[in-house]
């Protein structure tokens, strides 16, 4: 699975938009994008992904580039709840890969 | 409940005894992986069971580990003889089908004296 590059931390001010980056530009074209967080004390949680189009739920939006060689997530209105790392993971659509997580983005949220 | 649930919370125990860590998946999820995250580090994956395929057993650090899963319900993460490096939280996931959204419990901390 092709490898991704996340910085190591951000700040963003509560009720601004969270724009979280990651870098995948070894990705291939059955590879997946996928976006979870891990707030202190908790296991993950899975937040959204996408092969190619843009999406978007109710946690959060994914912009893919053209060239799908990165992506940002979105958080429109970041709260400090929203504090956490979050982890970009890029994963074949196949059954014999596994979900690994790298080191992640610490994302801080503050007043 | 509705969630994934891991038992025990907490366990503390003497160095050189075995344990058992106990995860009853989401019912329907055919997928469900162990992962260990030691204080402070990121999430080590450490087995992976889908369905009636032999499980990944590519992450599991040292003979002492062993997982076993009865059908697609519940698995249990063996450790034999612990160590002190084995002190860390054990995460159990499961996922309800061959994509990659997972459901978390809230993990087992183990500590070893």
């Amino acid at each position: 699975d092709a490898k991704t590059t996340q910085p190591p931390s951000m700040d963003c001010a509560e009720g601004r938009a969270a724009n979280l980056p990651c870098n995948h530009s070894t990705i291939s074209g059955n590879e997946y994008v996928y976006w979870y967080r891990q707030i202190h004390s908790q296991g993950p949680q899975y937040i959204i992904h996408g092969l190619k189009n843009n999406e978007t739920n109710e946690m959060a939006s994914l912009i893919i580039t053209e060239d799908r060689k990165s992506s940002t997530l979105i958080l429109p209105h970041a709260t400090l709840r929203d504090t956490a790392v979050y982890y970009c993971i890029v994963i074949s659509g196949g059954t014999a890969s596994k979900l690994t997580f790298g080191t992640g983005t610490r994302l801080q949220v503050t007043l | 409940g509705a969630g994934v649930s891991q038992s025990p919370s907490n366990k503390v125990t003497e160095k050189g005894k075995d344990v058992e860590l106990r995860c009853d998946p989401i019912s329907g999820h055919t997928a469900l992986y162990w992962y260990r995250q030691r204080l402070g580090q990121g999430l080590e994956f450490l087995i992976y069971f889908q369905g009636n395929s032999a499980p990944d057993k590519s992450g599991l650090p040292s003979d002492r580990f062993s997982a076993e899963r009865t059908g697609e319900s519940v698995s249990t993460l063996t450790i034999q003889r612990t160590q002190q490096e084995d002190s860390a939280v054990y995460l159990c996931a499961s996922s309800p089908y061959r994509g990659w959204e997972l459901f978390f419990g809230e993990g087992s901390r183990l500590t070893v004296l």
